[in-house]
């Protein structure tokens, strides 16, 4: 069964507005979660590690007060896109970590911003 | 040069057929390998992970690793429609868990 779970599965939003979606994991205490972004027939792209009370670490290019991720607690991780533009439009899929490198990963969300 | 190459696709096979799905990679640091299956518009599902060179096997599924050819290998024996979904190579470092991934190929079995 699914280990990790995603919400919403797909939000419309207008330009401007800021998208919450949030990642939890089902039955593990995850100190580590990782946030990607899939764009269509492309493979997935990390953006962020977040890290369970302390502060995520960005890949290069992502822009932190843009992505805002929180890690408050072991099951749950929240990004956050503020000021959504229509080419923030993408499947965002988070993964916890289990052991030292096996991910799993929740059903995404589909962002569309119009 | 990426870290690590896969051949998009997409690949049409008919059902029964033996499917290969293939990565190369440049960074020797790269310890184990891992193939997700994706299907569309959902997220990716652990099917094979590996440490060392050589085999392993589980149900119809093989992986291959050749470290000294930096090459990966995922074999589909019996495929079946329902297999047809976009397959994800995957490999880390010991960097707290952190992967790169292949591009994805698309496999299509058609019944």
């Amino acid at each position: 069964g699914a280990v990790v779970s995603q919400h919403p599965s797909w939000v419309i939003c207008k330009s401007g507005t800021s998208v919450k979606i949030e990642c939890r994991s089902l039955d593990f205490q995850a100190t580590t979660m990782f946030w990607y972004r899939q764009f269509p027939k492309q493979s997935l792209m990390l953006m962020a590690t977040s890290n369970e009370g302390s502060k995520a670490t960005y890949e290069q290019g992502v822009e932190k007060d843009k992505f805002l991720i929180n890690h408050a607690s072991l099951t749950l991780s929240t990004l956050t896109v503020t000021s959504a533009h229509p080419e923030d439009s993408s499947f965002y899929i988070c993964s916890e970590v289990r052991g030292t490198d096996t991910q799993y990963f929740g059903p995404g969300t589909r962002l569309t911003v119009l | 040069q990426k870290e690590v190459e896969q051949d998009p696709g997409p690949l049409s096979v008919p059902e029964g057929a033996i499917v290969s799905l293939n990565c190369t990679y440049s960074n020797s640091a790269f310890q184990y390998f891992m193939w997700y299956r994706q299907y569309s518009r959902k997220g990716p599902e652990l099917l094979m992970y590996t440490y060392s060179s050589g085999n392993k096997e589980d149900g119809r599924f093989t992986a291959q690793v050749d470290k000294s050819s930096k090459y990966i290998s995922l074999f589909i024996r019996d495929s079946q429609p329902s297999d047809s979904a976009t397959y994800l190579c995957a490999m880390g470092s010991n960097q707290g868990g952190k992967l790169i991934f292949g591009q994805g190929t698309e496999l299509s079995v058609k019944p």
